[in-house]
């Protein structure tokens, strides 16, 4: 198993352009969540979702969207980026809820 | 909601020596208690977790013990290595159902060769 995959590792965006960060988990997990981590500080809830066609805000979602058209994809969108969202990007899994999660590798991203 | 407060942000410690981690949570309902390992450019990874009806759980030279009455919880690293440096996350959830993870803020642990 792959666990989870996120592309891409690392991206530069200018200031009110958008993208798309993918994650993709092959563990067949109902959960998915994505988080933020700013420099020196934990993590930081965005979006998660209990399954396919259900998502949820979390802590920070302004600014951002998701979707979860099936099981394995959980994609983030950045509309409009600014220089706030300069951060890693974490896509994580678990198979019930507030069990063990597993992580993706991250995207570090950083706005210009 | 849950709050976890971790502490020490930072701690350094000479290899072969022990290091301790602690969390406190707010929220009595919580009931599982997992601590995280994240390597310099990859994701947090588990590396033990604890349930409200444990007091204490060992893994080689990994311990997690857990304080209800307290609502604190510590991660025990004995004889330490180098490549124990890493930051440390502590969290706490409610098992079952949908229940969000709130993470500490994180320790990075520096063990000195």
């Amino acid at each position: 198993n792959a666990g989870v995959t996120q592309t891409p590792k690392f991206r530069i965006l200018k200031i009110g352009q958008s993208m798309t960060l993918q994650c993709t988990q092959d563990m067949n997990h109902n959960y998915m969540y994505w988080y933020r981590q700013d420099p020196g500080m934990g993590l930081k809830l965005i979006y998660y979702s209990v399954g396919a066609g259900i998502t949820d805000k979390g802590e920070v979602p302004n600014g951002y969207n998701v979707s979860r058209s099936t099981t394995e994809d959980f994609p983030l969108r950045l509309e409009l980026a600014a220089p706030s969202q300069t951060s890693v990007y974490f896509c994580a899994s678990s198979l019930g809820g507030g069990g063990e999660q597993y992580f993706g590798p991250g995207t570090r991203l950083t706005v210009t | 909601g849950e709050n976890v407060e971790q502490h020490p942000s930072t701690l350094s410690v000479q290899e072969g020596d022990s290091a301790v981690i602690k969390c406190t949570y707010s929220d009595s309902a919580s009931n599982y208690f997992p601590w995280y390992k994240q390597e310099l450019g990859k994701g947090p990874q588990l590396i033990i977790d604890i349930r409200s009806n444990v007091g204490e759980k060992k893994d080689q030279r990994i311990a997690v013990t857990l304080n209800k009455t307290a609502k604190h919880f510590s991660l025990h690293i004995t004889e330490t290595q180098p490549e124990d440096s890493a930051v440390y996350f502590c969290a706490a959830s409610i098992a079952g159902g949908y229940q969000k993870v709130t993470f500490g803020t994180g320790t990075k642990l520096q063990v000195i060769p």
